[in-house]
């Protein structure tokens, strides 16, 4: 009954991969998100979508690319990975668009580029 | 850029004791939240403050918001060894309603 996953939990990899990070939530929400939280635990928001459709698309390198099939999963691709990609990964849903809503995370994806 | 910043860094308390941090931040905002997260998990989130309140309760939870100060402050009363977790403040800014910007955390440890 988890409300927000993502898969994997773990990803090691090559530098120069590319690689997919998958995220569902079964919580009903229209809004998703994902974050990049670095070694400092500083968590910065990269994209969001509402129902579908891209509302927050922050300063980030092009290679990473989310896509949203329907409004209950946020898969993110990044391409050409590199060592600065090395970072926590995570996944959350809010009701609605709107900073007042209550955000509900994932368990993070620790992505580590070799 | 990074709105809210908690201060301390780094929090050690002995079981019991009351633990506070604070949040400050920059520009005006609509909303503060905070979040706990455990190590090795996700955020949680655990109160929404906004910004014609001064303060709000939940458990053993007390968060005050002064507007005029830009800052916030977490009570945590009588802690548990649980409440070992990083806390984030997150401001909804009134520029940019979509979206909630965090702070690098307080890392607070309970001594049991």
């Amino acid at each position: 009954d988890t409300a927000v996953s993502q898969t994997p939990k773990y990803l090691v990899t090559q530098m120069g991969n590319d690689k997919s990070i998958k995220c569902e939530q079964n919580l009903g929400h229209d809004t998703m998100y994902w974050y990049k939280q670095d070694s400092k635990k500083f968590l910065k928001i990269m994209f969001s979508y509402n129902n579908k459709e891209l509302i927050i698309n922050e300063t980030v390198p092009n290679r990473f690319s989310p896509k949203s099939p329907d409004k209950a999963h946020l898969n993110l691709h990044i391409n050409s990975l590199e060592l600065g990609d090395s970072a926590v990964y995570f996944c959350a849903s809010s009701p609605g668009t709107g900073s007042h809503q209550p955000q509900h995370f994932g368990d993070g994806t620790r992505l580590s580029i070799l | 850029s990074q709105q809210g910043e908690e201060d301390p860094q780094a929090l050690s308390i002995q079981e019991g004791e009351n633990a506070t941090m604070n949040c400050s931040y920059k520009t005006s905002i609509n909303n503060l939240q905070w979040y706990r997260q455990n190590s090795g998990r996700g955020l949680v989130h655990l109160i929404l403050i906004r910004s014609n309140e001064r303060e709000k309760h939940s458990g053993r939870l007390r968060v005050t918001l002064d507007t005029s100060k830009k800052s916030s402050s977490l009570l945590i009363t009588a802690s548990r060894a649980a409440d070992t977790a990083s806390y984030f403040c997150a401001t909804g800014p009134s520029s940019n309603d979509y979206k909630l910007s965090f702070g690098a955390g307080t890392t607070v440890t309970v001594r049991a």
